[in-house]
Formats: structure tokens, C-alpha cells, sequence
């Protein structure tokens, strides 16, 4: 089986732009997690969907959204970008929302905000 | 609310030593708990995990006990490669509405020198 694809693998920007970053799941994946990685503050989580429905959502802004789709692809969108939303964007899927099952990631989208 | 954490790194041992990374946590309920692997570049790799109190995880050489009494998951192997390079992760679920909502420790650099 393929597995998580991310694109694009990398994307500069500058303050003030927005940004569509997509992710597809292993095939049978119906959750798809989002994840934010930085130096500064480690890995957090920003939001899971699971049959086109968000369940879970993390501390950001409402700058970041996302969305899935029928087929359980998934984007997430960061409008008016910072410089602080430079980072490693990880996207992981999941054939179920149970927590205990695990998450298979991504190798990341990394966006530079200038 | 939720916390992990893990000693703060690097981590510098000489091939065929004793590894020893210790993780800590915090939570209501009684969570998944796992370990995760990031080679450079990369995005994380599943190492083990472990569902409930006095499971033992064990992959690759690589092991850890959930540990209720002391809130510990310490991750252990007996004799490390050059191989095993990389950052580690230690991460809790709690499931449940939390769905897959991971959160992560600060992660710890492990280099192996020959």
C-alpha cells in the first residue's frame, strides 16, 4: 500500500498570503490529523477529521482550517500567514477514530513564511 | 490538561550501549501511550505502543512498559545501532472523543557513533 502523501514537500511564502497544503490517506484511511511541528514548540495538534467531519480541533487560530473530502483526502488552509507559522506541517491517517490505533504519518510539508 | 515529557537530549551513546529514554505523563482516564520515530527528513514512524496499564510495547529491539503507579513509559533497548540515529517521540491518546488527538513530549536526539 502507498502511503501518506503530502504536497507540496516545500512552499515559501510571505506574511499576509495564504496557503492550501493537501494530504492523501493511506487507501482505507477514513481519519486524517493534522499536526504543526517547530523547533520552539514541538508537535501540536491542530485538527482530525474523520468522514468529512472535523471531530477535534487544537488550540489555533482561526486562521488555520482544514477540510476533508468524499474520497478522505484532506487540505488545510492557513490564511494571513505569520512568521510564526513557519513549520512542519504532518498529516497522518488512521482507519479509526479510537485513539489507541496508530497514526501513520506523512513525510511533511515544510513552509517558509518570509 | 494532558502533558508529556521526556528527558531533553541529545542523547550521544556508543554502538552496542544500553538506551535509556525516559518519558513521563500526565492524564485523566487512562490513555494509549506510544513512541514514534523521526528520521531526518521524515515524517514519524510508529515504534510501539501500549493501550493500558502493565502492556509492554515492543518492536525492533526497542521496548516499554506502561507504568500506572509511576506515570512512565520508558523506552529501552539493549544494544543500539548507528541505525537507531534519530529523534524520539513519546506520545499519549486519550481516545475516547479525543479521537486520535496525539499529544507529544518535546522529543529526544539520540546519536549512536561507531
Amino acid at each position: 500500500k502507498a502511503g501518506v502523501t503530502q504536497t507540496p514537500r516545500y512552499l515559501i511564502k510571505t506574511r499576509g498570503q495564504q496557503v492550501t497544503l493537501s494530504c492523501s490517506p493511506i487507501s482505507g484511511h477514513r481519519s486524517v490529523s493534522w499536526y504543526q511541528q517547530t523547533p520552539g514548540q514541538g508537535l501540536q495538534f491542530l485538527f482530525e477529521y474523520f468522514s468529512e467531519t472535523q471531530r477535534n480541533k487544537g488550540n489555533f487560530p482561526g486562521r488555520f482550517s482544514g477540510r476533508q473530502f468524499s474520497n478522505s483526502r484532506s487540505e488545510m488552509n492557513v490564511s494571513t500567514l505569520e512568521l510564526g507559522d513557519s513549520a512542519l506541517y504532518l498529516c497522518a491517517s488512521s482507519t479509526g477514530t479510537s485513539g489507541r490505533g496508530p497514526l501513520y504519518f506523512g513525510p511533511g510539508t515544510r513552509l517558509l513564511v518570509l | 490538561g494532558n502533558s508529556v515529557t521526556q528527558m531533553e537530549g541529545p542523547v550521544t551513546l556508543s554502538e552496542e550501549a544500553f538506551l535509556t529514554i525516559n518519558c513521563t505523563y500526565t492524564a485523566t482516564g487512562y490513555p494509549s501511550l506510544f513512541w514514534y520515530v523521526q528520521y531526518p527528513g521524515e515524517g514519524l514512524q510508529l515504534l510501539l505502543k501500549a493501550t493500558k496499564a502493565d502492556d509492554k510495547g515492543s518492536n525492533k529491539g526497542f521496548e516499554a512498559t506502561y507504568r500506572k503507579e509511576t506515570t512512565s513509559f520508558h523506552l529501552e533497548k539493549g544494544s543500539v545501532q548507528v541505525s537507531d540515529s534519530a529523534v524520539y517521540f513519546c506520545a499519549l491518546s486519550e481516545g475516547n472523543n479525543a479521537g486520535n488527538m496525539l499529544t507529544f513530549g518535546g522529543g529526544t536526539r539520540l546519536m549512536v557513533k561507531p
